[in-house]
């Protein structure tokens, strides 16, 4: 079956630590993108990337960092300069100019 | 900067009561406007494209429709597992014709359908 996976489904954080959120797409798409959403809020995007090796920043990067070594995969880093990262976090990914497909979504919470 | 306003916030409706939510979109030009649903705890699924004003989409009890302003879902005989939030969303143009791929999201209408 085509589609995207992310892992873990649940996250927890301390204080001070990095965390790194996976995501994995099987449906040969070229874009990858990162999105954050908030209780009552719509997804924001976090970062994205078009080809592999490259990647740019979305609406709210601070705080997060990426990787874009291969195609089928995008890896989200959580550094500890993200001051609020209690959040789901979703993936998703395309071809240019089609509908983003997404993945279940990680739960990050900060203990 | 793309805007997305979705109205209203939250929806009540009885099993068979048809009804519309709106996505209003300011875009300097537009690529596409998709409508997804989501559930709790999950990502979104992806239901419709729509590209240009007049276009019209179906699935199942679900219908979308585009002006230059607006997008509409409408929902005919609803039914309780259509419960869900629905989310729009615009891609803009860039300046060379081509598309980022950047989706820009509207908050989402909550429905709720009672049996």
């Amino acid at each position: 079956d085509g589609g995207i996976t992310q892992s873990p489904k649940y996250l927890f954080r301390k204080e001070g630590q990095n965390v790194t959120l996976s995501c994995e797409q099987n449906l040969n798409h070229d874009a990858m993108y990162w999105y954050r959403q908030d209780p009552g809020q719509g997804l924001r995007l976090i970062y994205y990337s078009q080809i592999v090796n490259d990647f740019q920043k979305g609406d709210i990067a601070e705080g997060y960092s990426v990787s874009r070594e291969k195609k089928e995969s995008f890896p989200l880093t959580v550094t500890s300069a993200q001051k609020n990262p209690t959040a789901f976090y979703l993936c998703a990914s395309s071809n240019p100019g089609s509908a983003q497909y997404f993945g279940p979504g990680t739960r990050l919470t900060v203990l | 900067e793309d805007q997305v306003t979705q109205s209203p916030e939250a929806l009540r409706l009885q099993e068979g009561e048809s009804s519309s939510l709106n996505c209003s979109y300011t875009v300097s030009g537009l690529r596409g406007l998709f409508w997804y649903r989501q559930d709790p705890g999950k990502g979104p699924e992806f239901l419709f494209t729509l590209y240009s004003a007049g276009e019209e989409k179906e699935k199942e009890r679900l219908k979308a429709t585009l002006t230059k302003k607006e997008s509409f879902l409408h929902i005919t005989a609803p039914k309780p597992e259509d419960s869900a939030t629905y989310l729009c969303a615009v891609q803009e143009l860039n300046a060379g014709g081509t598309s980022y791929g950047k989706l820009t999201f509207g908050q989402g209408t909550i429905l709720t359908v009672h049996p």
